[in-house]
Order: structure tokens, then C-alpha cells, then sequence
């Protein structure tokens, strides 16, 4: 079956504790992105990868780092947790980053930071 | 930045009602996915059209790209189908990979 697989899928942690969540996907897709999701706000893009080693900032990337180092691997870490990345996280995939292909997300990850 | 306004923010209706729900964006597109979200669950994309008119069961999905505007419609509604729906488009002159811009969410709520 065709997925996307973060965990975890909830998370409880304190203010400067690194954490990552990871993401996986098993379509062999080029292109993985990470979207935080806040109320009022809607979706926001943290950061994106065209493919293996090719990573980008999109609109919210402070405090996130990202590494694509498989194809299929596309963990989203945070080095010093902040009160303020409290949120809902999506990450997503598609077939590429060109041209108009089907995008399919993870289940999410809500994370609170205390 | 908001190109993609969603209409209405909320939705309610009884059980067999035909719904619609509504997107606007400002800017060229080459692509508009309408996706779903379940309380507490993960984001399903439902349709993506760059042109015309597509169908699937009770869901049909229409865009107009002169006027910049589609519609998602749900026939015969049913409570399974209450949940967020979002708009996202993708901006013709993104140069940041496939970057979607997204709405804000009408969510909808059929009751029996």
C-alpha cells in the first residue's frame, strides 16, 4: 500500500530537548516536504526536498533542520525546542518536484513543547 | 501571504443535502489539489485538476481557470462525510520546488 509513515504520532517534550520526527515513504518518490499546521493559519511549509542530498527552506524553516539522505527518508529535527513549534506536523511526498503530481501526506504529528 | 481564500469557514448540513464548498486564489496556477482531513487524522488528497471538471463517487471538483475559482461538491452528503476540507494551489511561476499554497479549511459538518 502506497503511504507515508511519520512517528511519532504524539509527542510530549520540554523547551531544548532535541527531538526528530521521522517520515518515510514507499512510492519512490523525488519530492518530500514538512508542513507545520496551526490554528487560523492553516499549512505552512518548514522545509522541502527535491530529491537525495537537494534540501530547501520554505516559508517557516526557523528552528527546523532536515536531511535527505535515502530516497525514501526525509527526518524533520528540532535541535532546541521552543513553546512556539507546539503545532500539528505533516510531512508529504510526490512523484516530483516538476510538473503536477498527486501528493500524498502522513497521518501527522502533533508535538507539544512545555 | 494568503492567494487562496476558501468559502464558507464552516459548514453545516443535514444528511442527503448536496454541498458546496468554494476556492478563490490570486494567482497563476499549474495545479489545485482539494484535500480532506479528519479529526485527529491525517490529510487525504481528493482530487488534483488543472483543467475541466473530475468525479469520484459523490465528490465532483470543477475549476475555472479564467476566473480563478473552483468548487468541490458533495452529493448526497452523508456524516462520514464531516471533516476539514483545504484548498491548495501551485503557483505557475513557483521557482521553491513543488510548493503548494493552501486555504485556510472549510469545515464541514453532516449531521443524520
Amino acid at each position: 500500500e502506497a503511504q507515508v509513515t511519520q512517528n511519532p504520532r504524539y509527542l510530549i517534550t520540554v523547551t531544548g530537548k532535541k527531538l526528530t520526527v521521522t517520515c518515510s515513504q514507499n512510492m519512490n518518490h523525488e519530492y518530500m516536504s514538512w508542513y507545520r499546521q496551526d490554528p487560523g493559519l492553516g499549512l505552512r511549509q518548514i522545509y522541502y526536498s527535491m530529491n537525495v542530498e537537494v534540501t530547501d527552506k520554505g516559508d517557516v524553516p526557523e528552528g527546523y533542520k532536515v536531511s535527505r539522505k535515502e530516497k525514501r527518508n526525509f527526518p524533520l529535527i528540532l535541535e532546541s525546542p521552543s513553546p512556539n513549534q507546539t503545532s500539528l506536523y505533516f510531512c508529504a511526498s510526490m512523484l516530483s518536484g516538476t510538473g503536477n503530481t498527486e501528493a500524498f501526506f502522513g497521518q501527522g504529528t502533533r508535538l507539544t513543547v512545555v | 501571504k494568503n492567494e487562496v481564500e476558501q468559502s464558507p469557514q464552516n459548514l453545516t448540513a443535514q444528511e442527503g443535502e448536496f454541498i458546496t464548498i468554494n476556492c478563490s486564489y490570486s494567482v497563476g496556477i499549474s495545479a489545485l489539489h482539494w484535500l480532506q482531513q479528519h479529526p485527529g487524522g491525517g490529510i487525504v488528497s481528493l482530487f488534483m485538476l488543472s483543467s475541466g471538471k473530475k468525479k469520484h463517487g459523490r465528490l465532483i471538483a470543477t475549476i475555472n481557470i479564467q476566473e480563478k475559482h473552483s468548487s468541490l461538491h458533495i452529493t448526497a452528503s452523508h456524516p462520514r462525510d464531516s471533516a476539514v476540507y483545504i484548498c491548495a494551489v501551485r503557483p505557475s511561476n513557483s521557482n521553491s520546488g513543488y510548493a503548494l499554497n493552501f486555504g485556510k479549511g472549510t469545515s464541514l459538518l453532516v449531521t443524520p
